[in-house]
């Protein structure tokens, strides 16, 4: 069984912290990942995807592989109230994590 | 570009009738994707439909079904309803580049959200 796993959290940042949300996966031949973000009552909006090891940042927005390790990361620098909500981790054929709820207090 | 639609936004079912569902998806998109998604399980993979085929499905009852037409758009089918069945259904294309969606992001559409009672 090919599994994602994610800290179901919740995690809770002050506002302008950094949050770290990460992921393990089961399946060393994954070669995709995604972080999504879900608002609560919306659908998944993409955040990032990232195919090689090393870091891929966009704005506050950092994604991180280590396909050694089995491992993905997601930071968010300076934390907003408005990224409060759940990230799913995605891989590979798309079967994704149970989500982090993350909450940014003011 | 239009995103992906999912009709209906809302339904209400009793338990033993069947509901269909339907997706059009982004433009140029070729791969349609279900997923169920409920408090408990999280986002669960129903299906995956290419150019008309069932390319992959997961660990779903037989009374879970779709199939999509020559212009990429799907439907889903549940028959015999049950109250477990509740929950919000979403549809996601993707271009499915590389011969495979596992390298494509997901755009997802609003959800159907399915009440069985």
């Amino acid at each position: 069984q090919k599994e994602v796993e994610q800290n179901s959290g919740p995690l809770s940042v002050p506002e302008g912290a950094i949050a770290s949300l990460n992921c393990t996966y089961s399946d060393r031949g994954s070669q995709s990942f995604f972080w999504y973000r879900q608002y609560s009552g919306k659908s998944p909006e993409l955040i990032m995807s990232i195919y090689s090891n090393g870091d891929k940042e966009d704005g506050r927005f950092t994604a991180q592989l280590n396909k050694a390790s089995q491992y993905v990361s997601l930071l968010i620098r300076d934390s907003q109230p408005s990224d409060s909500a759940t990230y799913l981790c995605a891989v590979g054929d798309m079967r994704f994590g149970a989500g982090t709820r993350l909450t940014v207090k003011p | 570009k239009a995103g992906v639609t999912q009709t209906p936004r809302y339904l209400i079912k009793t338990r033993g009738q069947q509901v269909t569902l339907s997706c059009s998806p982004i433009s140029g998109h070729r791969s349609v994707s279900w997923y169920q998604q409920t408090p408990g399980q999280g986002l669960q993979f129903l299906f995956e439909y290419f150019s008309e085929t069932q390319r992959n499905k997961g660990n779903f009852p037989g009374r879970f079904s779709g199939r999509q037409f020559s212009n990429s758009r799907s439907e889903m089918n549940v028959s015999t309803l049950e109250l477990g069945d509740s929950a919000l259904y979403l549809c996601a294309s993707s271009l499915a580049l590389g011969g495979g969606r596992a390298l494509s992001p997901l755009h997802f559409g609003n959800g159907t959200r399915l009440t069985v009672t």
